[in-house]
């Protein structure tokens, strides 16, 4: 079965520090996967995607970054942490084209990051 | 990016009692997906429905789907307290990877 791992679970970085949080996926190949930042009692804002090995779209210009180094490994980074970076940060993947369920998202347990 | 927006914002009922959220959409779409999120954690899908689907059902679960009028709707009947969550709708237009993710309804079960 697939399982998405995600860490740290919680993380406190001060302001202008960098980041970097990891995502990674079991038990599927080439899927999709995302990053999702959802501010407190909020909706979902995506802010990457990833179709493929070194394929990333941006969604939303900011402070961050994303990086996909292998298959099932999804790296969301930033250089220098704002305020406004602070969240909770959702990693996703679902089947890749031409696989059965393509379009449900499994999400991983999340990250919450509070940058002071 | 466009938002879906759910409504109620919030919703407190007691045990036993039906629970309805209402999704409202934007673009075309191919299906529509229901999730729920308990405090802290990560989204867990609940149903997904087709474009050309009027309704379906899981377990204590209810969608609706009209697309004239670009809704969905979430029953969930007989609610428990370990049904308090927030539910949220997802999209996807067609062609595309993105997923467009309402706002969210925050669902308080009282015991």
């Amino acid at each position: 079965s697939q399982t998405i791992h995600q860490w740290p679970a919680t993380l406190v970085q001060p302001v202008g520090s960098p980041l970097s949080l990891e995502c990674t996926v079991e038990g599927t190949s080439n899927p999709n996967l995302y990053w999702y930042r959802q501010a407190a009692g909020r909706g979902l804002q995506l802010l990457f995607y990833s179709v493929g090995i070194g394929q990333i779209s941006s969604e939303v210009p900011q402070n961050l970054s994303a990086s996909r180094p292998q298959d099932r490994q999804f790296i969301l980074s930033s250089k220098k942490l704002l305020l406004s970076d602070s969240g909770f940060y959702l990693c996703a993947w679902t089947a890749g084209l031409g696989q059965r369920g393509t379009d449900t998202q499994y999400f991983g347990p999340g990250t919450r990051l509070t940058v002071l | 990016s466009q938002q879906g927006e759910e409504d109620p914002q919030a919703l407190s009922i007691q045990e036993g009692e039906n629970a309805t959220m209402n999704c409202s959409y934007k673009t075309s779409i191919n299906n529509l997906q229901w999730y729920r999120q308990n405090s802290g954690r990560g989204l867990v899908h609940l149903i997904l429905i087709r474009s050309n689907e009027r309704e379906k059902h899981s377990g204590r679960l209810r969608v609706t789907l009209d697309t004239s009028k670009k809704s969905s709707s979430l029953l969930i009947t007989a609610s428990r307290a370990a049904d308090t969550a927030s539910y949220f709708c997802a999209t996807k237009p067609p062609g595309t990877y993105k997923y467009i993710f309402g706002t969210g309804t925050r669902l308080k079960v009282l015991a």
